[in-house]
């Protein structure tokens, strides 16, 4: 049980171009989902705290406008990077809530060309 | 301000050889402490859950224990499958329902 799904777990995308990421719980539902970063060889940095039905909470120093997250419903947040740029490359990662246990999904790796 | 801080930041054993890994934290009310594994290029597989000082949890070669300042987690004869970065974290009441504060994990190689 408690297993979280990613997709997609690779993508190439050119400068100025918009990405789309999609973070599912498969066997439960999860009110709260969190969007974290990760760079090489560091720990999780959280990026943002996705409620279902409301507005994204954002960590300070993350620009709401350029990482959209949607949580439309119980099973599936998504997490876009508008006018991505090659700083943005990164491996993002999807962790949902059930009870106080976060279950994490396998991780996305952007690269921005 | 809350904080978890984990240590060594890189372990090398023989297979067989048994070690602790530690996290150390402070948080204003402790709601969980939780230990990941995350192997290269990998979402974080959860390991356990510890509530209370005194609490001690089992899975295979892995035992993990908490006091009211830390947590160590014991691996006891080490397979080079066990290779892997540990995370630790916690998480405290006040803040966001199942919010997570990590530490900086340690980096946990095996040798045959």
């Amino acid at each position: 049980g408690a297993v979280v799904s990613q997709h997609p777990s690779w993508v190439i995308c050119k400068s100025g171009t918009s990405v789309k990421i999609e973070c599912r719980s498969l066997d439960f539902q999860a009110t709260t989902m969190f969007w974290y970063r990760q760079f090489p060889k560091q720990s999780l940095m959280l990026m943002a705290t996705s409620n279902e039905g409301s507005k994204a909470t954002y960590e300070q120093g993350v620009e709401k406008d350029k990482f959209l997250i949607n949580h439309a419903s119980l099973t599936l947040s998504t997490l876009t990077v508008t006018s991505a740029h090659p700083e943005d490359s990164s491996f993002y990662i999807c962790s949902a809530g059930w009870g106080e246990t976060q279950y994490f999904g396998p991780g996305t790796r952007l690269l921005v060309l | 301000e809350d904080q978890v801080t984990q240590s060594p930041e890189a372990l090398r054993l023989q297979e067989g050889e048994s070690s602790s890994l530690n996290c150390s934290y402070t948080v204003s009310g402790l709601r969980g402490l939780f230990w990941y594994r995350q192997d290269p290029g990998k979402g974080p597989e959860f390991l356990f859950t510890l509530y209370s000082a005194g609490e001690e949890k089992e899975k295979e070669r892995l035992k993990a224990t908490l006091t009211k300042k830390e947590s160590f987690l014991h691996i006891t004869a080490p397979k080079p499958e066990d290779s892997a970065t540990y995370l630790c974290a916690v998480g405290n009441y006040g803040g966001a329902t199942n919010k997570l504060i990590f530490g900086t994990g340690t980096l946990l190689a095996v040798q045959p």
